[in-house]
């Protein structure tokens, strides 16, 4: 079966830096995506990896290993408008998008 | 970045009656829109697949008789909930991608109550 499977919820504090993690199983691989979802709007995006490694992009960063089958965000700097929650989904064989339960992120002042 | 628009954003119904939502895809042409529902602490899921001026793709589960999609144009695909209930009642979002798989851009949401 396909799968996806991230942290509930993670707690970090102001200033500092946090790793979501997610691992996946899906039938086939186009890539892997991340999304930020506040509460009660509609998510954005933030990353799209389709190849090894790490991509960069300001305070956020994504990684990838398709032999391990897991990606992480990293957050660097945190800011308090940084809590929301984070959604990993994985793109199947069928460019179908098989999203996570997402990742409730608190920010600590 | 792109920008997509989902009007209304907020609709009450009676039952029985039909909603149509639409989403706009506003400085770019969208070959494919996607239809998804969010019951509250869930995560999204995908409803339905939209290609211009094709019928669109329904996941497992979902009737398409009751939730219909038409994509008609590049910039403009419609879901119209027939005879809504209250178990009806969801957070709705669209998204769109200027090519068939790559990047997606979301509506604001549309948030359905069904009396």
């Amino acid at each position: 079966g396909q799968n996806i499977d991230q942290p509930t919820e993670m707690t970090a504090t102001e200033g500092a830096i946090v790793q979501i993690n997610c691992t996946y199983q899906t039938s086939g691989f186009n890539g892997l995506f991340w999304y930020q979802q506040h509460a009660g709007e509609a998510p954005t995006f933030l990353s799209y990896n389709v190849l090894d490694g790490l991509e960069e992009k300001g305070r956020f960063s994504s990684f990838l290993s398709r032999s391990k089958g897991y990606s992480y965000l990293l957050l660097k700097e945190l800011q308090m408008k940084d809590s929301a929650s984070y959604l990993c989904a994985s793109m199947d064989s069928n460019y179908q998008l098989i999203w996570g339960a997402g990742t409730k992120l608190i920010i600590k002042p | 970045g792109a920008v997509v628009s989902q009007h209304p954003s907020w609709v009450i119904c009676k039952s029985g009656t039909s909603v149509k939502i639409e989403c706009r895809s506003l400085d770019f042409q969208a070959t494919t829109m996607f239809w998804y529902r969010q019951f509250p602490k869930q995560s999204l899921m995908l409803m339905a697949t939209s290609n211009e001026g094709s019928k669109a793709t329904y996941e497992q589960g979902v009737e398409k008789d009751k939730f219909l999609i038409n994509h008609a144009s590049l910039t403009l695909s419609t879901l119209t909930v027939t005879s809504a209930h209250p178990e009806d009642s969801s957070f709705y979002i669209c998204s769109a991608s200027e090519t068939e798989y790559g990047e997606l851009f979301f509506g604001e949401g549309s948030r359905l109550t069904v009396l």
